[in-house]
């Protein structure tokens, strides 16, 4: 069975100083995995997403997440952090081999950043 | 870009009434699911579905159905709106088949029963 486990579900950082969100994963497949981000009172839009290509992803405005095997984990970075990154970010798992591309979200992370 | 369209933003329904959800992609997805967002509880599945007139059970279908008569266009219905249906919920689509393909979102509906 899939599952993701974001492991903060609050995030705090200062405008201009880099940001870090963690997620690690469970998979018996080798899965694809994706990064969502929610502003308020809006759906969900993709940041980024791995497939099994290059283990270094890079996403939209800047973020990146690197996917590491070893350590099941598939983290979101930014070098530094901007007021309308203030959102709501969701790790999610693909089991491959599924049809009907069901997703495993993770429980969300919300990031604040202060001025 | 893919255009996940839902019908509402807001709606504002009474309990025992039936309500339609509408959602509609411009990308030729074989692929749409209705979710609900809840604090606390995160996104879980109610329906998806991988073809016209094909329908899958979520995680949590209990009270609602769905309807696929055209592949652009998916409904959600709450037969009998009760106001624990109270929610946002996220319409979204996907190409094919197989997990690497992401799914795109609608901006959600919250909608009030009371």
């Amino acid at each position: 069975a899939q599952s993701v486990t974001q492991l903060d579900s609050h995030v705090s950082v200062s405008e201009g100083t880099p940001v870090l969100l963690r997620c690690n994963y469970s998979s018996s497949y080798s899965p694809s995995l994706f990064w969502y981000v929610q502003h308020p009172n809006k759906g969900l839009q993709l940041l980024l997403k791995y497939t099994s290509a290059a283990t270094l992803v890079k996403g939209i405005n800047g973020f990146e997440a690197e996917f590491k095997k070893s350590e099941t984990s598939f983290h979101l970075t930014k070098p530094s952090a901007h007021m309308s990154d203030a959102a709501e970010y969701f790790c999610v798992v693909s089991p491959y081999m599924e049809y009907g591309n069901k997703l495993v979200f993770g429980a969300g992370t919300i990031l604040r950043v202060k001025s | 870009d893919v255009k996940v369209t839902q019908s509402s933003r807001y709606l504002v329904k009474r309990t025992g009434e039936k309500v339609f959800l509408e959602c509609v992609q411009d990308m030729d997805h074989e692929n749409m699911f209705w979710y609900r967002q809840d604090p606390g509880l995160g996104l879980r599945l109610i329906y998806f579905s991988y073809d016209v007139k094909m329908k899958e059970k979520g995680d949590i279908p209990e009270g609602y159905s769905v309807s696929r008569e055209k592949k652009e266009r998916f409904s959600l219905i709450l037969e009998s709106a009760s106001t624990n249906q109270t929610s946002m919920y996220l319409c979204a689509s996907s190409p094919g088949t197989g997990g690497f393909q992401p799914q795109h979102f609608g901006d959600g509906t919250r909608l009030s029963i009371l």
